[in-house]
Order: structure tokens, then C-alpha cells, then sequence
């Protein structure tokens, strides 16, 4: 039943040693999401797909790179992790763009919470 | 800048209280409203939505939901508070227009506690 599947649930890394999370998805959606949340704090998006096209929020660091490589599939790359980076990352997936059909639902994964050494 | 402000960062009900959650956007254009629940360690799960069908959303686990235009708020509440739904409640926007326009732009949650 699982929609929107995230891995691992928790990854520890050290400081500047890459990681990649992933995200996967059964609902066949067009769009997927990364955000970034930190302890107490509102999730912030840091970049979308839509299908092949990649969209990146101008305040999302250069540290932090997706690839997409077919409908169900997503990875955040985080090139240098540094202790900043620590939080909880989410993936979300959604029918459509929020620009086309804004009252589509974005289905969110269970997280995966990165901490940094 | 447009933006949700969620009044309260910690609410604290008894069991069996009313629980009212506060949500207030800041458009003179009625944006998508969305009101969603996080448990510890969890993603984020839809409670309700608001998209211009009615005015009063009703949602899953008994939450529900009234859209003010004059007062620009969606406050979330539901009669009677259980232990299971001790969790951080985050209100969310999509604006038609404007700087957050086609963004889901979060609110700062609110930590909602049920006592025995």
C-alpha cells in the first residue's frame, strides 16, 4: 500500500563524505519534490521534477543536486554534507504542478532523517 | 511577501476537549488551503483541503475545517480530542499568484498535546 517509499529511513555520514537518498513511487505521478526540514521547523522545498524537467528553488544550495531516472524514481545528492545539512529530508509526489492544478494532493514519503558527523 | 501564519506553536487540550488549530493566509485572492499532520518521525499526511467547493471541509480522523475570506483564516478543529492525535499540525498554501505563486508554502506548525 505504500505510495511514496523513502530510503533509508535514517542516514548518518560524515562531515563532506557524499550521500544519496532515494525516493520511489507507486502512484505514477508526474511530479515529484525534495524539502529539507529541520528540528521545529516548516519543510522547505528544495527542488522538483516535472517528468524530466528539473526545477530549482533559487535559495537551494549547489551542495544539493537530483537526478530523476524514470517516472518512479528520485535521488538527493548532497555532494559535501556539512553539519547544517542535518534534518529531515522528504520526498513528495503530486499528480500535476501546483501552476496547473493547484488543488492536486502532494502525498509525502516517511522521511529520511540525515544526520551529519 | 505572502505568506500562513499558524497562531500557537503549542496547544494543549484534555482528552475529549475541543481542539481548535489557528490559520490565518495573507492574499485578497482565496488560495488552496491545506491542512496536514505529521507524527514523530513521520512525513507529512493530508487532513483536508480547501479548493472553492465548500466553505466547511471535513476531513479524515474527524478533523474539519471552516474557510473565512472576511476574517482570511482556516482554522482546523475537531469536537473531541484523543491521545492518538498528539501530533504537529502544519497549515499550507498554494497562491495563485503573486511571489509563492504555484509553491506549497508551509506554516510553522503547531505541536497540538492531549492530556488524560
Amino acid at each position: 500500500d505504500a505510495m511514496v517509499i523513502q530510503n533509508p529511513r535514517y542516514q548518518v555520514t560524515q562531515f563532506g563524505k557524499p550521500v544519496t537518498l532515494s525516493c520511489s513511487q507507486t502512484l505514477n505521478h508526474n511530479v515529484m519534490y525534495w524539502y529539507q526540514q529541520k528540528s521545529s521547523q516548516a519543510p522547505k522545498l528544495l527542488f522538483h521534477y516535472y517528468d524530466k524537467d528539473f526545477n530549482n528553488e533559487a535559495d537551494t544550495p549547489d551542495n544539493f543536486q537530483s537526478r530523476r531516472p524514470n517516472t518512479s524514481f528520485c535521488f538527493l545528492d548532497i555532494r559535501s554534507p556539512g553539519l547544517g545539512d542535518a534534518a529531515m529530508y522528504l520526498c513528495a509526489t503530486s499528480r500535476d504542478l501546483p501552476t496547473s492544478s493547484p488543488s492536486d494532493t502532494q502525498y509525502f514519503g516517511p522521511g529520511t532523517r540525515l544526520t551529519v558527523l | 511577501a505572502q505568506s500562513v501564519t499558524q497562531l500557537g506553536s503549542h496547544v494543549s487540550v484534555s482528552e475529549g476537549a475541543l481542539v481548535l488549530l489557528r490559520c490565518n493566509y495573507s492574499s485578497s485572492v482565496p488560495p488552496y488551503l491545506f491542512w496536514y499532520v505529521q507524527y514523530p518521525n513521520q512525513g507529512l499526511q493530508l487532513l483536508l483541503k480547501y479548493t472553492s467547493a465548500a466553505t466547511l471541509v471535513k476531513g479524515i480522523n474527524g478533523f474539519e475545517a471552516e474557510f473565512k475570506k472576511s476574517e482570511t483564516s482556516f482554522h482546523l478543529t475537531k469536537p473531541s480530542a484523543h491521545m492518538s492525535d498528539a501530533a504537529e499540525y502544519f497549515c499550507a498554501v498554494i497562491y495563485a499568484g503573486g511571489t509563492s505563486y504555484g509553491k506549497l508554502t508551509f506554516g510553522q506548525g503547531t505541536i497540538l498535546t492531549v492530556h488524560p
